[in-house]
């Protein structure tokens, strides 16, 4: 049982560039999230999933895609990288709802020059 | 949304009891009270939850008020390793179904 799994754990990308975070969960959560959190502050959610084909926005979604195709994976896209996107990028998952344990990845450190 | 308020940095010594005290003045009535750790470079990980009066687990406790307008983790006995910030989060069990953060409180424990 791997948990929340995130790919890559880092990545330098160049203004402009485009690029896919992978999360993926073995455990058949329902909900999935991604967050950002930049140095010395708390996580900030950018987008989130209560299920295969649904998607919603979150504090500060733009410039970042998802999609919800299968129940085990949530990939992250960023469209045009800009060196603002550089930040520390958490995918979580949970059972069915907030009120219970939601289980987060390892993290992908994302660098934009 | 529920706004928390918590102290943002702490210090205490090995083998103390650290009480972290959050406020949510607005919780609303569906709302639970989870707390989450973060060490430096990992994803936050689940400590505890409660909705009102008191619950326990191996490795904290967690008090809320009748009027549960505030909520306090209690650490018994912290170590070097119990260094981390402490999220203090409301969880509804509908409508945005996902987390919100806020800046949490940066425990420092020192020898």
């Amino acid at each position: 049982n791997a948990g929340v799994t995130q790919t890559p754990k880092f990545q330098v990308l160049k203004t402009g560039q485009s690029m896919t975070l992978q999360c993926a969960q073995d455990m058949n959560h329902e909900y999935m999230s991604w967050y950002r959190q930049d140095p010395g502050m708390g996580l900030r959610l950018i987008h989130y999933s209560v299920g295969a084909g649904i998607t919603d926005q979150g504090e500060v979604p733009n410039g970042y895609n998802v999609s919800r195709s299968t129940t085990e994976d949530f990939p992250l896209r960023l469209l045009s990288a800009a060196p603002s996107q550089t930040s520390v990028y958490f995918c979580a998952s949970s059972w069915s709802s907030p009120n219970t344990e939601a289980f987060f990845g390892q993290g992908t450190r994302l660098t934009v020059v | 949304l529920a706004k928390t308020t918590q102290p943002i940095s702490m210090d205490s010594y090995e083998g103390q009891e650290v009480n972290i005290t959050c406020s949510h003045n607005n919780i609303a009535t569906n709302d639970y009270i989870t707390w989450y750790q973060q060490f430096p470079s990992q994803g936050p990980r689940f400590i505890i939850q409660g909705y009102k009066t008191k619950v326990t687990n191996e490795v904290a406790s967690l008090f809320i008020p009748a009027d549960r307008k505030s909520s306090t983790l209690s650490l018994p006995r912290v170590s070097l390793s119990d260094t981390a910030v402490y999220y203090c989060l409301p969880a509804k069990d509908t409508g945005r179904r996902a987390l919100t953060f806020g800046s949490g409180t940066r425990l420092q424990v020192q020898p």
